[in-house]
């Protein structure tokens, strides 16, 4: 069975840093891309972020561009997101998502991330 | 980069057909035949109904089908149960400088 699981959200002020992870079992971590995708409190999907299955291509949205940095680790099957300089309109459900192609296949059941003084 | 177009609301009686469209432009919907859909119920991780426009993946149920004309790319579901309500969004490959993939605003169906 494919799980992807989240962690690493929770309470941080403004300016403040995280770093979400998400374990990946039940398929072939490697040969995936890995993608983050948010969701703001009663709003819709916003794509964050994309890295291939090697770590040679890596996306992201303007909205976090210089302040979150995506990351993978083929041998632990985890993909990671750093982020940093946060602000209120980052406060969102975070997913973890695989594609094989283009398009979002596999889901984790997301964490949620507050941002607030 | 705006979101791709959906209408925020679509309902139907059990049994009846309901179609869902997302309008985008020549640089995502209507340029490549990467457009997906998703379906997420209240609380819930969002999942994949149909991909490459027109394609489902294995357990969706055939009662969900896709297709694309232009810009406008449609979800349909036919056979209306209890359980397909939920929001549910569109998303595209984007050849813009900007992003990866493009989302719908989302539509939320109600089945009365």
């Amino acid at each position: 069975e494919v799980q992807l699981v989240e962690s690493g959200g929770g309470l941080v002020k403004p300016g403040g840093s995280l770093r979400l992870s998400c374990a990946a079992s039940g398929f072939t971590f490697s040969s995936y891309s890995m993608n983050w995708v948010r969701q703001a409190p009663g709003k819709g999907l916003e794509w964050v972020s994309s890295i291939s299955s090697s770590s040679s291509y890596i996306y992201y949205a303007d909205s976090v561009k210089g302040r979150f940095t995506i990351s993978r680790d083929n041998a632990k099957n985890s993909l990671y997101l750093q982020m940093n300089s946060l602000r209120a309109e980052d406060t969102a459900v975070y997913y973890c998502a695989s594609s094989l192609e283009l398009w979002l296949n596999y889901w984790g059941q997301g964490t949620l991330v507050t941002v607030s003084s | 980069q705006s979101a791709l177009t959906q209408p925020a609301s679509v309902s139907g009686s059990p049994g009846q057909s309901i179609t869902i469209s997302c309008t985008g432009t020549s640089s995502d919907v209507g340029g490549y035949n990467y457009v997906s859909w998703y379906q997420q119920h209240p609380g819930k991780a969002p999942k994949l109904m149909i991909y490459d426009v027109s394609n489902r993946p294995s357990g969706v149920s055939n009662r969900f089908s896709g297709s694309k004309s232009g810009n406008t790319a449609s979800l349909t579901i036919s056979g209306l149960q209890a359980e397909d309500e939920a929001d549910y969004y569109c998303s595209s490959y984007t050849s813009s400088s900007t992003l990866l993939y493009v989302f719908g605003t989302g539509t939320k169906v109600t089945v009365l």
